[in-house]
This record gives C-alpha cells, structure tokens and sequence, in this order.
C-alpha cells in the first residue's frame, strides 16, 4: 500500500495561500491521490483528488509532479475557516468493486490573523 | 437530503456493556464504512460494505461486529465494551462516480 508523508504542522497567514505538500513516493501508477479535511472534531470533508493531470474546484487545487511521487493542495486565500487537519491520502483497491481511505495523522494548518 | 447521519451523538458505556451504533445514509449510495479516531490520530477503518449485504473487516475490526440491515443502513455493535473502545466512531458512505466519502458527525463513546 502506497503510504504518505505530510508534515505535522503549518501555518498560514489570513488571505494569504496555504501550500500543503505531501510525498507519496511509492504510489502505483493506477493509485489516485485523494485529500481530505477534519474541522474541530467534525467528520472528515472531501476536497479534491487526482491521478496525474492538475485539479481544480471551488475549493483548492492540486498539483501533482510528473513522477507522481508528491503532490501539493493548495488553498488560493486562506480563511480563518480553513483551519483544520489536511489529511493526504492514497486510495487503495479493497476489492469487490470498493476502494479504501487509509488516514494518517495528517497536517494541521492553522490559519492566522 | 440528510446525508449520513448517525446516533446516538454521545454515549457512556460501562465495561462489558454492550451498545448498537446506528448509521443511515439517504444518497442511495453502495459501499459504507465505520471507522473509529482515537486522540490526535487519524481515522482507522473498522470495518466496510461494499454493497447490500456484504461486510469486510478492516484494519481495526476486533471487538465489533456490523449489519448491513439494508442499502441506507449499517450499524456497529460492540458486544463487550473495554476502555480501549473509547473513541469517536465515524460512518461514511462512498459516491461511486468519484469515489468520494461522506462522513457522518460522529459518535463519542466513552467506555468507564
């Protein structure tokens, strides 16, 4: 199973972007890269994800170097209400037609005023 | 549209009771799952549904059992409950076209 390093902490300025980087450097080349937040103590929130191209939504982008070996979220202006647990995951194939989230301890990002 | 929703919110057990954690989700959505977070660690899958009627352990999966009561609704029953059990148990069903989970608000469960 491709496993994922985030660092534990960071910190961004209000307004400002928040880079959120991640090394996935033993990810098989049909695994996509799923990111996931956790407000407080809410139930995790899905963001984005991807497999090789660069994503884009309301939220956040994701970009994924060529290798495939690391990736980064990124939040275009933080707000005080991005403050949470990013948690970057690999999706595993459980069989069965079902996929499995495997959450580290992810990187708590604290958004400053 | 209620998406997952879960109960009870909060509950005490002592040791060696037993209690049903209840899960339904309204987006006719196949696989679900049960994961459980202890303090200042990620999620950790209990147990999953990949469809109606079928349960596969996870990482986690000693000292529960589930039941795929029906396409909306899967519960976790801890049998015995131990200290250990103390935890905030999330269900999650998964959107089959993007393979994205939703989560539901949890449970927090303290085993005395």
């Amino acid at each position: 199973d491709a496993k994922t390093t985030q660092p534990p902490s960071m910190d961004c300025a209000e307004g400002r972007a928040a880079n959120l980087p991640c090394n996935h450097s033993t990810i098989s080349g049909n695994e996509y890269v799923y990111w996931y937040r956790q407000i407080h103590s809410q139930g995790p929130q899905y963001i984005i994800h991807g497999l090789k191209n660069n994503e884009t939504n309301e939220m956040a982008s994701l970009i994924i170097t060529e290798d495939r070996k690391s990736s980064t979220l990124i939040l275009p202006h933080a707000t005080l209400r991005d403050t949470a647990v990013y948690y970057c995951i690999v999706r595993v194939y459980s069989g069965a037609g079902s996929y499995q989230l495997t959450f580290g301890k992810g990187t708590k990002l604290s958004v400053i005023p | 549209n209620a998406g997952v929703t879960q109960t009870p919110k909060f509950q005490v057990l002592k040791t060696g009771q037993s209690m049903t954690l209840q899960c339904a989700q309204d987006m006719n959505h196949n696989s679900m799952y049960w994961y459980r977070q202890d303090p200042g660690m990620g999620l950790r899958l209990i147990y999953y549904s990949a469809s109606e009627g079928t349960t596969d352990k996870g990482e986690v999966p000693n000292g529960y059992n589930v039941s795929r009561l029906n396409k909306r609704e899967f519960s976790l029953r801890l049998e015995s409950a131990a200290p250990s059990q103390t935890s905030v148990y999330f269900c999650a069903s998964n959107y089959a076209l993007t393979d994205t989970q939703y989560f539901g608000p949890g449970t927090r469960l303290t085993v005395l």
